[in-house]
């Protein structure tokens, strides 16, 4: 199975509608992150979590929130979305390991294709 | 905003080529990685490198660091059309206390491998 997944693949709604994309992880790391990516784009980030009561804005989240569940599961929400959401949506984790020295990459799920018509 | 800038934009080369990548950045960091991506998918980390290393290899590929002209390059040596694919850096600022967060990415190198 996926270490980090995510539901749904692809989502087409229109505008106004709520939205909500879930992640889960088997990975047991504490932090979780959402980014969005735009075609020519790099990825931005959008909110990340080092665990369940600590959640923090990214650089793009104005129309965005997020609930952290558990330490497995992480949502985004689109409260009403428009159609500059429309974007591909990823979902990572990663460790945070500083006693050992020992740092690793994130961990990105599959990603959300998300069209907001 | 960006912090890395990924240079070329795209990038065609034939199979058993070398192909070079270079990313530049501008604020202090306490690490730079590179990620892959095949089209459409998630990212797939390659590689990390610390402010304190100059150099760093991982089977095909080696990333080089440069702080002073805060820049880095990433070679696939060999490259198979599998290699396909867009590469991006990804810095983790220095004022982040180096734990892995927050990482700034660049726009991506797209590199196709002719077989």
């Amino acid at each position: 199975d996926a270490d980090v997944t995510q539901t749904p693949r692809n989502r087409i709604t229109k505008t106004g509608k709520r939205i909500m994309l879930e992640c889960s992880q088997t990975k047991g790391h504490d932090r979780m992150y959402w980014y969005r990516q735009d075609p020519g784009l790099g990825l931005r980030l959008i909110y990340y979590s080092f665990d369940v009561k600590d959640i923090n804005k990214g650089e793009i989240s104005d129309g965005y929130s997020v609930s952290r569940q558990a330490q497995a599961k992480f949502s985004l929400s689109l409260e009403s979305a428009i159609p500059n959401q429309t974007a591909l949506y990823f979902c990572a984790t990663s460790d945070f390991t500083l006693t050992s020295g020992t740092l690793e990459g994130q961990f990105f799920g599959p990603g959300t294709r998300l069209t907001v018509l | 905003s960006q912090q890395g800038e990924e240079d070329p934009q795209a990038l065609s080369i034939q199979e058993g080529e070398n192909a070079t990548m270079n990313c530049s950045y501008k604020t202090s960091i306490n690490n730079l990685q590179w990620y892959r991506q095949n089209s459409g998918r998630g990212l797939v980390h390659l590689i990390l490198i610390r402010s304190n290393e100059r150099e760093k290899h991982s089977g095909r590929l080696r990333v080089t660091l440069d702080t002073s002209k805060k820049s880095s390059s990433l070679l696939i040596t060999a490259s198979r059309a599998a290699d396909t694919a867009s590469y991006f850096c990804a810095t983790d600022p220095h004022n982040s206390g180096g734990s892995n967060y927050k990482l700034t990415f660049g726009k991506g190198t797209l590199l196709t491998v002719n077989p």
